[in-house]
């Protein structure tokens, strides 16, 4: 069974690092992208970054201006999302999500988000 | 960035009646080799998001064949024919034509 299960809720104050984990499992991490997605308390959904454990490549959305680093562990088949200082504004709902995809004539095709975490709330107050 | 418009925002249906949901894109999402690079999501209450459909018109697994997609390019419909208690929740188009990839603004449905 495909399972991706990400670590737990915390609660930091401006200014703080924290770094939050996705944990694959029951498939190859290496053959599929892992992406990270932002849901803001009762907002909708938004594409934070991606990246392919075998490719240096991380596509990160340019909304987040460096604010976030997308890094991942292929000895331990883990994802993590960090942050060095943390703001009010990134107090959230982080969903880590798999990404499947093949090669047709050439060109990359993605099959969607088919499989995702369970998230990781992060609340950020003074 | 491609931006994504859905309508309605919100919509009520009596169990059994049918639903449409409006997906519109800024650019063509029909890449050349014959797909339309658009997925939708379903988050349930309280839960994470599942997905729906992929690559325009294919039904992810598990997925009931009530749920269908018509359209190209910039303009999809998502539909399903007949509603259950079990699809309240909101619903996301999402393209990934290009990063970054970008959702709609969701659409929720609730059971009259």
């Amino acid at each position: 069974e495909v399972q991706l299960v990400q670590s737990g809720t915390e609660v930091k104050k401006p200014g703080e690092s924290l770094k939050i984990s996705c944990q694959a499992s029951g498939y190859n991490f290496t053959k599929f992208w892992i992406a990270w997605v932002r849901q803001m308390p009762g907002k909708g959904l938004e594409w934070m970054g991606i990246k392919h454990p075998d490719d240096p490549d991380i596509r990160y959305n340019p909304s987040l201006q460096g604010h976030v680093t997308i890094s991942v562990d292929k000895s331990i088949s883990t994802a993590y999302l960090q942050w060095s200082s943390l703001r009010a504004s990134d107090t959230a709902m982080y969903y880590c999500a798999r990404l499947p995809y093949d090669f047709v004539w050439g060109s990359y095709r993605p099959s969607g988000f088919d499989s995702w975490g369970q998230g990781t709330l992060v609340t950020v107050s003074s | 960035d491609i931006v994504m418009t859905q309508s309605p925002l919100s919509l009520s249906v009596t169990p059994g009646e049918p639903a449409s949901i409006s997906c519109r894109s800024s650019q063509s999402l029909l890449h050349s080799i014959g797909y339309n690079f658009l997925d939708w999501y379903l988050q349930k209450p309280g839960q994470s998001p599942q997905l729906l459909i992929y690559l325009g018109s294919n039904r992810a697994s598990g997925v009931p064949d009530r749920f269908s997609v018509s359209g190209s390019g910039t303009d999809f419909t998502l539909k399903i024919s007949r509603v259950e208690a079990e699809d309240v929740g909101i619903y996301y188009c999402m393209q990934a034509l290009q990063t970054p990839f970008t959702f709609g603004r969701g659409t929720k449905l609730e059971i009259k």
